[in-house]
């Protein structure tokens, strides 16, 4: 079945730029999807089809997908940003949904 | 607005079954794959099972085929989960989750529920 690697954690400091990366093989020729997560709460889409923002999305979420690597960046983080991170993709061959398994996004 | 409520959650033993309940508002159900996403506590998420909109197919996760069936019923705006032989480890919070279909590549989820939990322990 297809995997979806993500790192468990990544650091950043408020107002710098933080990149999440979601490998799997060939994934650039998918569609690549990211939900973020807050405790407590339901997840949220932040960016589907690589690089669309939902509405109410801020500009400065954006996503790229290509190669064995697809990319989800923040630009100036804010602290409230802070949250799991999820990317997922749909395989074709088997009809399901695949998540990969979280980044915890720590705003230093 | 979109709104996803689930019920049904609760307490049950292993081996017993449960039927979970979303009812959808705010949009047009009938037009929309509908998924069921869990997550154990402290983990992260698992995709259970979808529903075409149409109910013509169906597909599960290899952790819950042949005990849990999707189904929806259009008329209702609701959508079921029913889960047999529970398991300890499918203790979850149990999402209701919108898809969206993109042509060549699938779902993504756009709206979800805010869960109910079910916990499964002797």
């Amino acid at each position: 079945s297809y995997v979806l690697t993500q790192p468990p954690s990544v650091s950043v400091a408020p107002g710098q730029t933080a990149r999440i990366t979601c490998g799997g093989n060939t994934i650039g020729s998918k569609s690549a999807h990211w939900y973020q997560q807050k405790p407590g709460q339901a997840p949220v889409l932040v960016v589907y089809d690589d690089n669309v923002r939902p509405s109410g999305i801020p500009e400065r979420f954006s996503g790229s997908n290509s190669g064995n690597s697809a990319t989800l960046t923040i630009s100036r983080v804010e602290a409230g940003e802070e949250a799991d991170y999820y990317c997922q993709v749909w395989d074709r061959s088997s009809g399901h949904v695949i998540f990969g398994g979280g980044t915890k996004l720590t705003v230093l | 607005q979109v709104q996803l409520v689930e019920s049904g959650g609760g307490v049950v033993q292993p081996g017993r079954s449960l039927r979970l309940s979303c009812e959808a508002s705010g949009f047009t159900f009938s037009d929309y794959g509908m998924h069921w996403v869990r997550q154990a506590p402290g983990k992260g998420l698992e995709w259970v099972a979808v529903m075409w909109s149409d109910g013509s197919d169906e597909y599960y996760a290899d952790s819950v085929k042949g005990r849990f069936t999707i189904s929806r019923d259009n008329s209702k705006k609701t959508l079921y989960l029913e889960m047999n032989s529970l398991r300890a480890e499918d203790t979850a919070m149990y999402y209701c989750v919108k898809g969206q279909w993109i042509q060549l590549w699938g779902y993504y989820l756009d709206d979800w529920g805010q869960g109910t939990l079910v916990t499964v322990t002797s």
